[in-house]
Parts: C-alpha cells; sequence; structure tokens
C-alpha cells in the first residue's frame, strides 16, 4: 500500500523563524517519485519540487531546502527565515514510477505571523 | 502566460441538478486531470485523461463523469449532485505520463443546496 503522512497539522511561527515540515511515506516500489506542493488562499496547487528515489541528495532552492532520507521513508522540507507570504497548506506526495496518480499527504497548515 | 483556467471559479448548484465544471489549458499538454478536495482533505484523483484515452479511478462514483472534446479542454460533468459532493474541483495537466509535474489550476469551489 502507499500512504504519505503528514504528521503535523497546523504549524505557527513567527517571521524570520526556521520551519521544517515532516513528511514520511511508505510504498513497496523500489522507483517512486515525492513532491511537494504548495496551496495559499487563492486555492491552485503550487509545484515546489519533485525527486525521484534514486536521487538522496538534498536540494537548496533559495530558501526552501528538503531532505529526502530513504533509510527513515521521510522526504521533509524546511524554509529558512520564513516569511507571511509563506503562510499556504502544504502537501507532501508519492507517485509510483508506472502511474501519474498522486498520493497527497493530509497537508499541513503553516501560519506565518509578521 | 501559459496557464491552466478553471471556470466559473464558485459554483452553486441544488441537490440532484446536473452541473458541468469547465477547465482549460494554454501549455498544449497531452494529459489533463480531475481532482476532488474536500475541506481541509487532501486532494483526491476522479480521472484523468491521455490525450483522447480517459482513465477512470475505481473508485470515483459514476456520478462523476468528463469530456475533453480537444486538447485545450476538459469538463467534469456531475450528474446528480448531492450534498457530499460539494467539494473544490482541481483540474491539473502534465506534458506527458511517467511523473511529470502536474501543473494545477485556481479550482472551482462547488456548493451544493
Amino acid at each position: 500500500a502507499q500512504k504519505v503522512t503528514q504528521a503535523q497539522t497546523e504549524i505557527s511561527v513567527v517571521e524570520k523563524e526556521d520551519v521544517t515540515l515532516d513528511c514520511v511515506y511508505e510504498t513497496r516500489d523500489t522507483t517512486y517519485y515525492l513532491f511537494w506542493y504548495k496551496q495559499p488562499p487563492s486555492g491552485e496547487l503550487v509545484f515546489l519540487i519533485r525527486r525521484n528515489s534514486f536521487d538522496e541528495q538534498n536540494e537548496i532552492s533559495g530558501r526552501y531546502s528538503w531532505n529526502f532520507q530513504k533509510s527513515t521513508s521521510s522526504f521533509n522540507f524546511t524554509i529558512t527565515a520564513s516569511q507571511v507570504v509563506d503562510s499556504a497548506v502544504y502537501f507532501c506526495a508519492l507517485s509510483n514510477y508506472n502511474t501519474d496518480k498522486l498520493i497527497f499527504g493530509t497537508g499541513t497548515r503553516l501560519q506565518v505571523f509578521p | 502566460d501559459a496557464m491552466v483556467i478553471q471556470n466559473p471559479r464558485y459554483q452553486v448548484t441544488q441537490f440532484g441538478k446536473p452541473v458541468t465544471l469547465s477547465c482549460s489549458q494554454t501549455l498544449n499538454h497531452n494529459v489533463m486531470y480531475w481532482y476532488q478536495q474536500k475541506s481541509s482533505q487532501a486532494p483526491k484523483l476522479l480521472f484523468h485523461y491521455y490525450d483522447k484515452d480517459f482513465n477512470n479511478e475505481a473508485d470515483t462514483p459514476d456520478n462523476f463523469q468528463s469530456r475533453r472534446p480537444n486538447t485545450s479542454f476538459c469538463f467534469l460533468d456531475i450528474r446528480s449532485p448531492g450534498l457530499g459532493d460539494a467539494a473544490m474541483y482541481l483540474c491539473a495537466t502534465s506534458r506527458a505520463l511517467g511523473n511529470n509535474e502536474q501543473f494545477f489550476g485556481p479550482g472551482t469551489r462547488l456548493t451544493v443546496l
């Protein structure tokens, strides 16, 4: 069975704090893809990153960074020096190699206060 | 800008009255998806089209149908909406099958009275 767990339902931080959003996944496949999407109040899901199961290198993009660890089946997302505009719901998702179906976690609502 | 457009953004319908939601894309992508997202829940895939090939998820109710008359447009038809169908409906596109990035539209929020 495939499953994505985002245990943090809601996180509140003050601007400029660093924050890490956790994502744990389950799959029996050896080839799979992991994604992070941002859903601001406007509603559309905004793609942030895709990582395949063979690439465990961590990635940094501006204030965003991702830590992929196959040993713990985790794909955590860190925002450094958070800003009010980062307030949104963040979804982690899993897709296996032979399907385009995204299995989403339940999302983490991040609120960044000024 | 190339994008995924959904109309209307808000739709109100009556219990049992058929409703159609619209999605169009200027990305010229081959794959179009429809997701249902209920309040405070994750999006759930209903079906997708790869070009003209329709792929229904096993647990998508028969009440939900879809049409794709051309590459740019895809419609979601709800034949007899129930109160439980109230949700945000998200359309997405991807260039091809194979775990490509999916581009999402802003969604249509459906209210059923």
